[in-house]
Parts: C-alpha cells; sequence; structure tokens
C-alpha cells in the first residue's frame, strides 16, 4: 500500500524566505509523485510531478521538488516566498504504472508573512 | 490548460433528500474521473473511481449504494448522495483523466441542513 507523510501542518515564513515543505511517501512500487497547491474553497493545481528521469523537477510560479529514493522524500521548495504562494499544498503518490490513483498527504498550510 | 467544471459549486440541503453533483470535463475526453471528499482543514480522501461506461470502483469504506456514481459519457460523470444526512457535508472534488495529465474541478460544498 501506498502513503503519504507531510510533516508539519502548518509552515510559516516571511516573504523573500526560503519555502521549504516536507514529504515523504512509502511505496512498494516505482511511485510518480505530486505537488498540488489549494486555494481556499476552490480545487487542486499541479504545481509538479515526478514520474522517470531526472530527480530534481521544475514546476510552476517557482517550485521545485527533488525526488531522492534512498530517504523516500520528495520536498518542495521554493527560494524566495512570495504573499500569493499562501495556501494548503498537498503531496500525492501514484502508482509508476499510472491508474491516476491517488494518495494524498494530510496537506501543509503555508503562510507567508510580509 | 484542461478544464474540468463541477455543479453546483454550492448546495443547500435538508436532512433525508438527495443531490447530484455534475463533473464535466470541457476540452477532452476523460476515460476515467475520480471523486474525492475534503472535511475541513483535511486531506482529499478518494471514494471512487469510475471509467466510461463501467461501474465505479469503491474505496474500502464508502457506501456505494449512498454515493451513486454514473459515468455515462466521456465527458460527463455525476456523483449523487442519496438520503443525504447532515454527516454528509463536505466538499466533494471530482478529477477527470484523459491521455497523460489529471485535472481537478473546482469543487462542490455540500451542506445539508
Amino acid at each position: 500500500a501506498q502513503s503519504v507523510t507531510q510533516l508539519g501542518s502548518h509552515v510559516s515564513v516571511s516573504e523573500g524566505a526560503l519555502v521549504l515543505l516536507r514529504c515523504n511517501y512509502s511505496s512498494s512500487v516505482p511511485p510518480y509523485l505530486f505537488w498540488y497547491v489549494q486555494y481556499p474553497n476552490q480545487g487542486l493545481q499541479l504545481l509538479l510531478k515526478y514520474t522517470t528521469g531526472a530527480t530534481l523537477v521544475k514546476g510552476i510560479n517557482g517550485f521545485e521538488a527533488e525526488f531522492k529514493k534512498s530517504e523516500t522524500s520528495f520536498h518542495l521548495t521554493k527560494p524566495s516566498a512570495h504573499m500569493s504562494d499562501a495556501a494548503e499544498y498537498f503531496c500525492a503518490v501514484s502508482e509508476a504504472s499510472n491508474t491516476g490513483k491517488l494518495i494524498f498527504g494530510q496537506g501543509t498550510t503555508l503562510q507567508v508573512k510580509p | 490548460g484542461a478544464v474540468v467544471s463541477q455543479h453546483p459549486s454550492w448546495v443547500i440541503c435538508k436532512s433525508g433528500t438527495s443531490v447530484k453533483i455534475e463533473c464535466r470535463s470541457l476540452d477532452f475526453q476523460a476515460t476515467t474521473m475520480f471523486w474525492y471528499r475534503q472535511f475541513p482543514k483535511q486531506s482529499l480522501m478518494l471514494m471512487a473511481t469510475s471509467n466510461e461506461g463501467s461501474k465505479a470502483t469503491y474505496e474500502q469504506g464508502v457506501e456505494k449504494d449512498k454515493f451513486l456514481i454514473n459515468h455515462a459519457s466521456l465527458t460527463l460523470s455525476t456523483l449523487t448522495v442519496t438520503s443525504a444526512h447532515p454527516e454528509d457535508s463536505s466538499f466533494y472534488i471530482c478529477s477527470a483523466r484523459g491521455v497523460g495529465e489529471q485535472y481537478f474541478g473546482p469543487g462542490t460544498r455540500l451542506t445539508v441542513t
């Protein structure tokens, strides 16, 4: 069975500071890994995904994540936070067979202080 | 990018009534659609997977007779919450998958009074 753990339900950073959102996964098969962002009362928007190949993945809005198999991690980073980055972030995993079935982490609320 | 719509965006119904939520892929054909449920401040929980023209596959613990899913065409899936109760109040989100990416709808807020 697959699972995702996001460390820290709430992260607060100052505008311009580094953003680091942590995600660890468990999977018995090669995983596909995703980061989604959700603004209040809205659906999910894909930030980035890892399937195969390069382990450092760049996404939209300046975000990137690195797949580290040895650490079973897929942490999300952004060098400089912007006020508009304040939102809920979800890490998700699916099987590499890509059935589309996603297992989500608990979510991390990112607060950006001026 | 591809667009997935949901209707209604919010609905209030009385306990004991049924409510139908539509999920449409507007500019692509979705062979598979997924229905998720999200409680306040919590993660998304997959309820069921529906493939066009076949019966939905429900996740463990989800009552298939209560949450009826129909995927009659490649662009439309519906979720009907039957005999709704206050504990069914939640944010319901669908996603649609065509060739490759999976796209999420904006969600439907259901409140059962």
